[in-house]
């Protein structure tokens, strides 16, 4: 089954890092672009940025909001995408997914998988 | 970056009513739209791509339409289990921004 699994949320200090993991099963995760999206409580759905696949090139896209401090990275040998967020703010409080766009031959079309969240508490 | 508005906010019909939200684009986005449901507490879950290309498995009673700047979804036939927030997305260049989102109630 394709799936996507996150972790690494929890409660940390305005001005820390914290580095999130999103866990790729049932597909070819190296093809795959690979994106971010973030939503407070409450709130409506931020997108935060995406990481090419290696063959594209491997680059990376992000928000306004969280240019210079997030830095999205993949491993494609333990198929995991990672977004490691630097100074923090309470304003990057949010549920965290991640999601991605799969082609599925038998159904000829593109499938997109969501992780079930992440959640990120900014707190003194 | 493309800034993305829907309208109305939120809204609130009968069941088996009919249902439309806009989206519209701050630029020319051509089709490239997605539609999408979000109930609470669950990840969202993409309805429809390409401004009108309904995905497989979601019931004929949503629709979209639109290019360029302006788009609509349609609910034709609400149902109980539609109670959810919808957003638009467009994918025409990075960053991807999402629509403030409609609730819809009954």
């Amino acid at each position: 089954d394709v799936q996507l699994v996150e972790s690494g949320g929890g409660l940390v200090k305005p001005g820390g890092s914290l580095t999130l993991s999103c866990a790729a099963s049932g597909f070819n995760f190296r093809d795959r672009w690979m994106t971010w999206v973030r939503q407070a409580p409450g709130q409506g759905l931020q997108w935060v940025g995406r990481i090419k696949s290696k063959e594209d090139g491997g680059t990376t896209d992000y928000a306004a909001s969280v240019k210079g401090r997030f830095i999205i990275s993949r491993d494609d040998s333990s198929d995991t995408l990672y977004v490691q967020m630097n100074s923090l703010k309470t304003e990057d409080t949010a549920t965290y997914y991640c999601y991605t766009d799969i082609w599925v031959g038998e159904l000829s079309e593109y499938v997109q998988q969501w992780g079930q969240g992440t959640l990120v508490i900014v707190s003194s | 970056d493309i800034t993305m508005t829907q309208s109305p906010s939120s809204l609130s019909a009968s069941v088996g009513g009919r249902v439309t939200i806009t989206c519209q684009a701050s630029q020319d986005i051509r089709k490239h739209l997605n539609w999408y449901q979000q109930r609470p507490g669950k990840a969202p879950k993409l309805l429809i791509d390409d401004a009108s290309n309904l995905k497989r498995g979601v019931p004929s009673r949503f629709s979209g339409s639109g290019s360029g700047t302006y788009f609509t979804f349609t609910i034709s036939g609400l149902q109980p289990e539609d109670v959810a927030t919808y957003y638009c997305q467009h994918y025409e260049t990075a960053p991807h921004t999402f629509g403030p989102g409609t609730r819809v109630d009954i």
